[in-house]
């Protein structure tokens, strides 16, 4: 049971150029969510799908797109990034908001 | 909105002391509260929950949180501070169905 992965750990981009960040969970929940995390500023929701066939933006979703594959996989796509882009990146999962699981993150540079 | 309030960016306390943090939250209806603790390079970890019943709720590590509903507050505790313990915690409050609003992070740091 390896909970939440995300791939990959660490990245480097150049300005304008693009990425998919994976995460796959293997508690079949039906939850699954991004966030960036920023010094001094806590976890915010890029983000999220309530279930498989949905997602819905959070606070702060421009400069993002996702994908809810199926079930188990929810990707995050950055199509030209920025360098206000850079920041590490969790991918998390829950069944009804009663407790996320996070797996352990990607840390992102953009140059 | 819900929301809640993490008032100290940071805390230090000594080894075998006792260690607080603090939370404060902002529901309508029934809190559903979180606490999480990120060691450094890593996820967040799970450590505790409140959702109904008793007002002291146990959780890992030997951390414990106090809810208290007049206050409006669900502070974390843990009554003998390790080396161990240092790291980043997040309070958080269930803001709908699907969602959770997190607070800014208190960092702690356990002097030996």
């Amino acid at each position: 049971n390896a909970g939440v992965t995300q791939t990959p750990k660490f990245q480097v981009l150049k300005t304008g150029q693009s990425m998919t960040l994976q995460c796959a969970q293997d508690m079949n929940h039906n939850s699954m969510y991004w966030y960036r995390q920023d010094p001094g500023m806590g976890l915010r929701l890029i983000y999220y799908s309530a279930s498989e066939g949905t997602t819905d933006k959070g606070e702060v979703p421009n400069g993002y797109n996702v994908s809810r594959l199926n079930k188990r996989e929810f990707s995050l796509r950055l199509e030209s990034a920025a360098p206000s882009q850079t920041s590490v990146y969790f991918c998390a999962s829950s069944e009804r908001a009663l407790g996320q699981y996070f797996g352990p993150g990607t840390r992102l540079t953009v140059t | 909105a819900q929301s809640v309030a993490q008032p100290e960016d940071q805390v230090n306390v000594a080894e075998g002391n006792p260690l607080t943090v603090k939370c404060t939250y902002s529901v309508s209806g029934n809190p559903y509260l979180f606490w999480y603790v990120q060691y450094p390079n890593r996820g967040l970890q799970f450590l505790l929950k409140y959702i109904t019943g008793d007002n002291l709720v146990k959780g890992s590590y030997g951390f414990e949180a106090e809810f208290n509903k007049s206050q409006t507050s669900f502070h974390l505790k843990k009554p003998s501070a390790l080396v161990s313990d240092s790291a980043l915690y997040f309070c958080a409050v269930r803001a709908n169905d699907y969602k959770l609003s997190f607070g800014a992070g208190t960092t702690v740091t356990v002097r030996a």
